[in-house]
């Protein structure tokens, strides 16, 4: 079993919908977890941090996140087409030193 | 805030050739930077863990004699590919945690060995 994992997709939705992106992670202990988006050609941006169980609100970004269940999603609401992209689930595992990563969720908005 | 930087952002050099990508974090000092490589359609793999005035610590089947990490001190890391092959033509990115655990990339390095 992986640290993280994530389905690669290819997830598609309409504009002005939500698109719901969902990472499971094997470490019971993990504290810290991410999301970040990644255009092609680009390197990674962080968009989400969330520590707490329960939701974390940005702007059209939601991060929850259930310990219990270890599993962590990001809802983007009222997609639009600049949202189109690669996202990476991030979670320090085992107090490590690095970020252990998903391999990502593609997801295209169709205008 | 929080800001990293890469340089160069593309590199074109010839086989057998070394290679220095400098890692900074411009806005908050970094006592960890990591380096990852990504291929193209692949997710991102961790190559090394700097820490600031120790050695790298390099993860299974990256060659620490090939990949050179400095980490001289709390804002910068650097790179070394050294003999560059073009099995080496990669996207390099460098990231930088803060003192929240939150990390930081860079905007990436393109390197094309010829």
């Amino acid at each position: 079993q992986k640290e993280v994992e994530q389905n690669s997709g290819p997830l598609s939705v309409p504009e002005g919908a939500i698109a719901s992106l969902n990472c499971t992670y094997s470490d019971r202990g993990s504290q810290s977890f991410f999301w970040y988006r990644q255009y092609s050609g680009k390197s990674p941006e962080l968009i989400m941090s969330i520590y707490s169980n329960g939701d974390k609100e940005d702007g059209r970004f939601t991060a929850q996140l259930n310990k219990a269940s270890q599993y962590v999603s990001l809802l983007i609401r009222d997609s639009q087409p600049s949202d189109s992209a690669t996202y990476l689930c991030a979670v320090n595992i085992g107090g490590a030193n690095n970020l252990f990563f998903g391999t990502g969720t593609r997801l295209t908005v169709i205008p | 805030g929080a800001v990293v930087s890469q340089h160069p952002s593309w590199v074109i050099c010839k086989s057998g050739t070394s290679v220095k990508i400098e890692c900074r974090s411009l806005d908050f000092q970094a006592t960890t930077m990591f380096w990852y490589r990504q291929f193209p359609k692949q997710s991102l793999m961790l190559m090394a863990t700097s820490n600031e005035g120790s050695k790298a610590t390099y993860e299974q089947g990256v060659e620490k004699d090939k990949f050179l990490i400095n980490h001289a001190s709390l804002t910068l890391s650097t790179l070394t590919v050294t003999s560059a092959h073009p099995e080496d033509s990669s996207f390099y990115i460098c990231s930088a945690r803060d003192f929240d655990y939150e990390q930081y990339f860079g905007p990436g390095t393109r390197l094309t060995v010829t």
